[in-house]
């Protein structure tokens, strides 16, 4: 599996945008970035993935780099119920399993 | 929006005490997967399961753990004796198909799982 490195925290305000980083210099050309969250001890939450495109959803903005040796996890405008541990996970393709780290806890603050 | 249902939110065993825990997985999903995570530790692993059969699992998985289908709808866990480091957050997770390194994976609430 190729390994990820988040922070292992990060603080934002209410109402700004949090960037979340992640490393993962020895991704494989078609291995995906995939990012979940976790509140509390509730269920991982699926936010967002990708291979090399930039992507957005409802939720959540994902920035690759052209060389995909790192990614960003991009919040717009984060809320306090955006406080949570953030994962950065790269998927393996010969398996089925995601490989959760430590990831980042993200405080944000009123 | 669909989701992965779990039961129950919280079991209590005692120590050699077999276990069922029940998933009622995303509807058009065929994918279907269990994740521990021991309290303060990451989230683990256990198995995934298609077609009626394990499709991959862990080395955490061994015999005393065992997973089926027994109806369209229920995925369940069985632990067959448990063990007090069984103390654990239990997820299922489902996803619509798997394509090389594509399949979003829909996690439930979990199950709190206490060995006594």
């Amino acid at each position: 599996d190729a390994k990820t490195t988040q922070p292992p925290s990060m603080d934002c305000a209410e109402g700004r945008a949090a960037n979340l980083p992640c490393n993962h210099s020895t991704i494989s050309g078609n291995e995906y970035v995939y990012w979940y969250r976790q509140i509390h001890s509730q269920g991982p939450q699926y936010i967002i993935h990708g291979l090399k495109n930039n992507e957005t959803n409802e939720m959540a903005s994902l920035i690759i780099t052209e060389d995909r040796k790192s990614s960003t996890l991009i919040l717009p405008h984060a809320t306090l119920r955006d406080t949570a541990v953030y994962y950065c996970i790269v998927k393996e393709t010969s398996g089925s399993r995601l490989t959760f780290g430590e990831g980042t806890q993200l405080t944000v603050n009123p | 929006e669909p989701e992965v249902t779990q039961t129950p939110s919280h079991q209590v065993t005692q120590m050699g005490q077999e276990v069922i825990l029940r998933c009622v997985p995303i509807s058009n999903h065929l994918y279907f997967y269990w994740y521990r995570q021991i309290l303060g530790q990451k989230v683990e692993f256990l198995v995934s399961f298609y077609n009626n059969e394990i499709s991959e699992k862990s080395e955490i998985f061994d015999d005393q753990f065992s997973v089926e289908r027994p109806d369209g709808s229920n995925f369940t866990l069985k632990i067959r004796s448990t063990k007090l480091e069984d103390s654990a957050m239990y997820f299922c997770a489902s996803s619509v198909e798997w394509i090389a390194g594509t399949d979003t994976q829909y996690f439930g609430p979990g199950t709190r799982l206490t060995v006594l």
